[in-house]
């Protein structure tokens, strides 16, 4: 099974940061990863999928990099709304699915 | 618009079975994988398993084969997870999800239900 391994597990930041959240993968996944944002007793959201492409309607301060075993998304203008927890989720193998234990993002 | 609607809270016993539904509305429903993702109170997601509602394959992860049962009714568009044996850490909101794309390979997860909570407690 792929082991996905999300860092930080935690992170405090202000409003108007740049943020930087890392997923590494236990073995190469091409770029079949995806983020997901998730709040307090909601669904999570798809952010980003194909590890770079933006979901239609997702703000363009939302990106995604990588390929193989290493990934990030970046939010670069940190807004209110965006303090959350996120997830990153690799689809390469067909069986099974697997996510990254989160990241929760707090207010610094 | 897409959305998947799933069934009311839960609580059981435990080792007993219970039944979650998650009604899909605003496309095709026999064209695209749902899947089934559970999270326990505070903590992550956990991949359950997914079905085609087309043909009604279904294919589990390895620590739920056995216990876990997905079904399909395409009359009324709606998928089923039932799971069996519950025990205390069968506690979680389990989510319904649908492929990001059509066809069966493998995609993002694209949209979720909005969540059903079981409890299981003696």
């Amino acid at each position: 099974d792929i082991q996905m391994t999300q860092s930080p597990s935690t992170l405090s930041a202000s409003v108007g940061d740049r943020v930087t959240i890392t997923c590494r993968a236990s073995q190469s996944i091409s770029r079949w990863l995806a983020w997901y944002q998730q709040k307090p007793g909601k669904a999570p959201k798809v952010l980003i999928y194909d590890a770079s492409t933006l979901e239609s309607g997702v703000p363009s301060r939302f990106s995604g990099s990588g390929s193989g075993t290493e990934f990030t998304l970046t939010i670069s203008s940190l807004r209110p709304d965006d303090f959350a927890t996120y997830y990153c989720q690799q689809y390469n193998s067909y069986s099974p699915y697997s996510f990254g234990q989160g990241t929760k993002l707090e207010i610094k | 618009q897409v959305q998947l609607v799933q069934s009311g809270a839960e609580v059981r016993k435990p080792g007993a079975s219970v039944k979650v539904s998650c009604k899909a509305s605003g496309y095709s429903f026999t064209d695209y994988y749902v899947h089934w993702v559970r999270q326990a109170p505070g903590q992550g997601l956990e991949w359950m398993g997914w079905i085609s509602p087309n043909s009604g394959v279904t294919n589990q992860a390895q620590r739920f084969q056995g216990r876990v049962t997905m079904t399909r009714d395409t009359s009324i568009g709606t998928v089923y997870m039932e799971l069996s044996s519950l025990s205390s850490d069968d506690t979680a909101v389990y989510f319904c999800a649908r492929d990001g794309e059509p066809s069966g390979n493998h995609y993002w997860f694209d949209p979720w239900g909005q969540g059903t909570l079981v409890t299981v407690s003696s």
